[in-house]
């Protein structure tokens, strides 16, 4: 079964509205959580690292205040991509890091901003 | 700077045959490596992974080789199915930075029945 779920699988909203991703860790505690974002026919793109009870940590380029990441628990973390515009639209993907130092990710969720 | 890099978008293989696909990287530093299936519209799932102490990994039909003075790793699927068409992402990680791993740019597999 899933050991790491998205939601929602699919977003349609008008531009300039807010809307939230979550991401939840079924299976196991995690403290951390990777945010991707995948353009088509590009690589999945690291946006930032959900950090639990603390700020999460953006990579270089990307617009902190645009996309707002809350991991307010041990299995939760949501990632908030606010006034959206076309150019956000995309494939935003989840993963959750075990000890093995494998990734599980999610099931991705796409967004389409009109 | 892609520090991951999979230079064949793309990959035609006949059912039955062997499927190769390539990775090389650039930051000696990484000690784990693993190798993502992707269909479209999901998110990637696990394949098979490599340490850096290993040169080879073998899981079913699925081997990864790894060659760390070339900085290259391959995924190797025997036989391949058609149902292992797909994208195939490698990444890889230094394992002390907290599992941040660096994606190539995936190759699309297709295998014709």
């Amino acid at each position: 079964g899933a050991v790491v779920s998205q939601h929602p699988s699919w977003v349609i909203c008008k531009s300039g509205t807010s809307v939230k991703i979550e991401c939840r860790s079924l299976d196991f505690q995690a403290t951390t959580m990777f945010w991707y974002r995948q353009f088509p026919k590009q690589s999945l793109m690291l946006m930032a690292t959900s950090n639990e009870g603390s700020k999460a940590t953006y990579e270089q380029g990307v617009e902190k205040d645009k996309f707002l990441i809350n991991h307010a628990s041990l299995t939760l973390s949501t990632l908030t991509v606010t006034s959206a515009h076309p150019e956000d639209s995309s494939f935003y993907i989840c993963s959750v890091p075990q000890g093995s130092g494998e990734l599980f990710f999610g099931e991705g969720s796409r967004l389409t901003v009109l | 700077d892609q520090q991951v890099k999979q230079n064949s978008p793309s990959l035609s293989v006949q059912e039955g045959r062997i499927s190769i696909l390539n990775c090389d990287y650039t930051n000696s530093m990484f000690d784990y490596f693993l190798w993502y299936k992707k269909y479209p519209a999901e998110g990637p799932t696990f394949l098979i992974s490599i340490s850096s102490i290993k040169d080879k990994n073998e899981d079913g039909r699925f081997t990864v080789f790894l060659n760390k003075s070339a900085k290259h790793l391959s995924l190797h699927i025997v036989p391949s199915q058609p149902g292992d068409s797909a994208v195939y992402f490698c990444a890889a990680s230094r394992l002390n930075t907290g599992n941040q791993f660096y994606f190539g740019t995936g190759t699309s597999l297709t295998v014709i029945p």
